[in-house]
Order: C-alpha cells, then structure tokens, then sequence
C-alpha cells in the first residue's frame, strides 16, 4: 500500500465550477500537509501549507485536513482556466525531512 | 530574494553513461532534497543535503549521488545510467531540514532521457 493515495483523474470541470481535490494517507506521524499546483514540464509551486486537522483558506482555495479519517482535501471556487493543471499533494512527519507525494490529479478547466 | 535555479533544464544520455545535475538554492535556504518524478507520477525522494552532509535517503541505489557546497548549492550524480532513470529530477530548498516544519520550494527541474 502506498503511504499516499491520490486519484489521477483526470478531471475536467466549467469555468466557475467548484472543484474538490482528495488524499488519503495511512502513515499516522504524518502532520504537516502541502498542495503543490504544477504546470507542464514545470516544477511543482507551493499552493497551501497545513499543520493539523481543520481548514486553512487562501483566496479561492481551501485546504482541509481530517487527521481521524487520514483525509485531505482542496476545494477550488470560480475555477478559471489558469486552474488547468496537476495537483499533487504532499504530507510530511514532525521528525521526518522527506516529503510523500501523491500521484497528482490532472485538471481542466474549460473557458 | 532568488528562487531554486536547475541546470541544465534538458539532457539527453545513453545507458551507461554518468550525469552531473546541478541546483542552487532559494537565498537563505541551507537544505536541499532532490526529487525524480517519472511521467505521470509524483516526485519520489532521493536524498536531502544539510551542511554538507548527506541527510536521510529515500530507496535510491548507491550510484545515485550527491554533493552540497558551502553556498548551499547542490549536485546529484547518477552513474551507469539506465533507461529507468529517465524522468523529470527537481530540486527543492527549504530553510532547515525538519520536514513541514520549513516546507520545501522546488525548482523547475532537469528532464533527463536516457536512450
């Protein structure tokens, strides 16, 4: 079983449509909790930066944490098409220095 | 204040051969991972250097190598190249080497193919 479930997609969704981006982890010393937004042949760009349960908001996005449940999420409102891309999250322990990448969720957003 | 810079950003090798891979760090960062992210998959990690030294490993082989400088810049080697290694290499700087506690920023990467 892989340390961090991410479903690939891809997902395709209407300018303006609210999207919801899902993680699932099994590793408990997980605590801190990142979205990274990369665009093709790009490296991955810093979206969110999360420690423990509960939400953290930032424009147009939401992170969402659910320790009990080993669950995170990011919601998208008024999606646009500069949205277009692949969200990968990431999750690390308190003690550990490597980060654990899900597979990246490949996104469209149409005009 | 400077972002993560890769060099060069494309490569194109043959199995066998030994490839040098360089990153310099965001201003004020002193740690350094390194990442591969094969195509449609998320970045696996390699190793992370930390005043130097080599500080923690992912499940990488011994010929996959690394250097920091005292400027904080960073090398990986990849020696006997196979064709499994082809894949996008991305270099992330953070500001201490306790993971989330200081999260990473990556650079643009190094896609390398080997034929």
């Amino acid at each position: 079983q892989k340390e961090v479930e991410q479903d690939p997609g891809p997902l395709s969704v209407p300018e303006g449509a609210i999207v919801s981006l899902n993680c699932t982890y099994s590793n408990s010393a997980f605590q801190y909790f990142m979205w990274y937004r990369q665009y093709s042949r790009k490296g991955p760009e810093l979206l969110m930066y999360t420690y423990s349960s509960g939400n953290k908001e930032d424009g147009r996005f939401t992170a969402q944490v659910d320790k009990s449940s080993k669950y995170i999420s990011l919601f998208i409102r008024d999606s646009q098409p500069s949205d277009s891309a692949t969200y990968l999250c990431a999750m690390s322990a308190y003690t550990g220095n490597q980060f654990y990448f899900g597979t990246g969720t490949s996104l469209t957003v149409i005009p | 204040e400077t972002g993560v810079t890769q060099s060069p950003t494309h490569l194109i090798k043959t199995r066998g051969q030994q490839v040098t891979l360089r990153c310099s760090s965001q201003s004020g960062h002193n740690t350094v991972s390194w990442y591969q992210q094969a195509l449609g998959q998320g970045p696996q990690f390699i190793f992370q250097y930390y005043r130097e030294e080599e500080n923690g490993r992912g499940n990488f082989p011994p010929r996959f190598s690394g250097l920091q400088f005292p400027n904080y810049s960073s090398e990986l080697n990849v020696n006997a190249l196979e064709l499994d290694d082809s894949a996008l290499y991305l270099c992330a700087s953070s500001a201490s080497p306790s993971g989330g506690q200081e999260t990473q920023y990556f650079g643009p990467g190094t896609r390398l193919l080997v034929l």
